[in-house]
């Protein structure tokens, strides 16, 4: 089945900082990612919707110059959250749709855990 | 805002025993899914059920439609431990595959 991997699995930062997340999907070509943000016990929560070689979509109330995300190649997409706030915490996953063909699900990536002190 | 509701919130079952679980939604769909998700990990995809599908069967997974009043329900028979994790229904309106995930229900399967 298709594979998506996100990297890194967790990360500490101070405030202030910026973090780069990577999602990829590893045995397929995705021309359309999604990036999610999930709290504790939460549900997910569609931040924006990234497209190969153009700009992202956002979701209402998501800040683009803050959530910024570029999906470079078919089987990247990043999302870089810019000075970082511990308001930013949470467990951020990406889903890629699947090739052309397959069925309507999405392949979701195993998340990342960001920590903002 | 979230489009589906999920009840119940969190449930709590002996190993054999049914799990049901309801999701409701508020607007028309293209089709509805259900996702799992173990705790703190990604989600993997359980089933699809399309708008024209009444209901839907997989392995011990059963799935039922009800377009006019816009719910779902997914029932776990002969649930066992390793069932435990959070359940989500996520819908798809059509526009371009984007999900509106429920609110989710946290399953427990004690031994």
């Amino acid at each position: 089945g298709a594979v998506v991997s996100q990297h890194p699995s967790r990360v500490i930062c101070k405030s202030g900082t910026s973090v780069k997340i990577e999602c990829r999907s590893l045995d397929f070509q995705a021309t359309t990612m999604f990036w999610y943000r999930q709290f504790p016990k939460q549900s997910l929560m569609l931040m924006a919707t990234s497209n190969e070689g153009s700009k992202a979509t956002y979701e209402q109330g998501v800040e683009k110059d803050k959530f910024l995300i570029n999906h470079a190649s078919l089987t990247l997409s990043t999302l870089t959250v810019t000075s970082a706030h511990p308001e930013d915490s949470s467990f951020y996953i990406c889903s890629a749709d699947p090739p052309t063909g397959t069925p309507y699900e999405q392949y979701f990536g195993p998340g990342t855990r960001l920590t903002v002190t | 805002s979230q489009q589906g509701e999920e009840d119940p919130q969190a449930l709590s079952i002996q190993e054999g025993e049914n799990a049901t679980m309801n999701c409701s939604y508020k607007t028309s769909i293209n089709n509805l899914q259900w996702y799992r998700q173990n705790s703190g990990r990604g989600l993997v995809h359980l089933i699809l059920i399309r708008s024209n599908e009444r209901e839907k069967h997989s392995g011990r997974l059963r799935v039922t439609l009800d377009t006019s009043k816009k719910s779902s329900s997914l029932l776990i028979t002969a649930s066992r431990a390793a069932d435990t994790a959070s359940y989500f229904c996520a819908t798809d309106t059509g526009g371009g595959n984007k999900l509106t995930f429920g609110t989710g229900t946290q399953l427990k399967v004690e031994l």
